[in-house]
């Protein structure tokens, strides 16, 4: 069974960091894209940063770049999203998410998602 | 970036009755469209792939239609476990992509 379990959200004032986990199973975590999407709340979906199989290509959407690094450890099957400089409007459940195919990008599996508050 | 316009926003029906959602593209986008569902406080669930193929396990009273620009989510007969807010995501412009805005559908 494919499991995705993120970890790491919590509350953290503006300008701070926060360090988010994906722990895989169930599935050859090497052979899959990887996916952050976040949901701020009572809003839609927004899709956040991808990363390829061997972690050597990155994608972000441009309202996270050069603040947010996606990378992942396929020796533990595991996904990370370091948060710089946050700002209120990062506020949001984010959920790890894997990408089915590189051109069928689309979610199949989510994990139950982790909220990261931004707030003094 | 391709821009997505998902209608209406809420929409509120009965048990039994047909609806339908909307998602338009502002470019085309071949079929590379999803459908997924999310209940208050759960992650989203597939649905529906490459703007009409049913992902195992979706009842057959979800299906979608549609290509290049214009796509529809239909939802035949409607369960009570059906009330919750629907998404669409395009995925033409892989590795990068977008959701609509959401759509609520919400027990008369």
């Amino acid at each position: 069974e494919v499991q995705l379990v993120e970890s790491g959200g919590g509350l953290v004032q503006p300008g701070g960091s926060l360090r988010l986990s994906c722990a895989a199973s169930g599935f050859t975590f090497s052979s899959y894209w990887m996916s952050w999407v976040r949901q701020a709340p009572g809003k839609g979906l927004e899709w956040v940063a991808n990363i390829k199989q061997d972690g050597s290509e990155k994608y972000y959407v441009d309202s996270v770049k050069g603040r947010f690094t996606i990378s992942r450890d396929n020796a533990k099957n595991s996904l990370y999203l370091q948060m710089n400089s946050l700002r209120a409007e990062d506020t949001a459940v984010y959920y790890c998410a894997r990408v089915l195919s590189y051109s069928s990008s689309y979610f199949d599996y989510w994990g139950q998602g982790t909220l990261v508050t931004v707030s003094s | 970036a391709i821009r997505i316009t998902q209608s209406p926003s809420s929409l509120s029906a009965s048990t039994g009755d047909r609806v339908t959602i909307t998602c338009r593209a502002s470019q085309g986008i071949s079929s590379y469209l999803a459908w997924y569902q999310q209940k208050p406080g759960k992650a989203p669930k597939l649905l529906i792939y490459a703007a009409s193929t049913l992902q195992s396990g979706v009842p057959s009273r979800f299906s979608g239609s549609g290509s290049g620009t214009d796509f529809t989510l239909t939802i035949s007969c409607l369960q009570s476990e059906d009330f919750a807010t629907y998404y669409c995501q395009q995925y033409y412009s892989y590795p990068r992509y977008t959701f609509g805005q959401g759509t609520k559908l919400e027990i008369k």
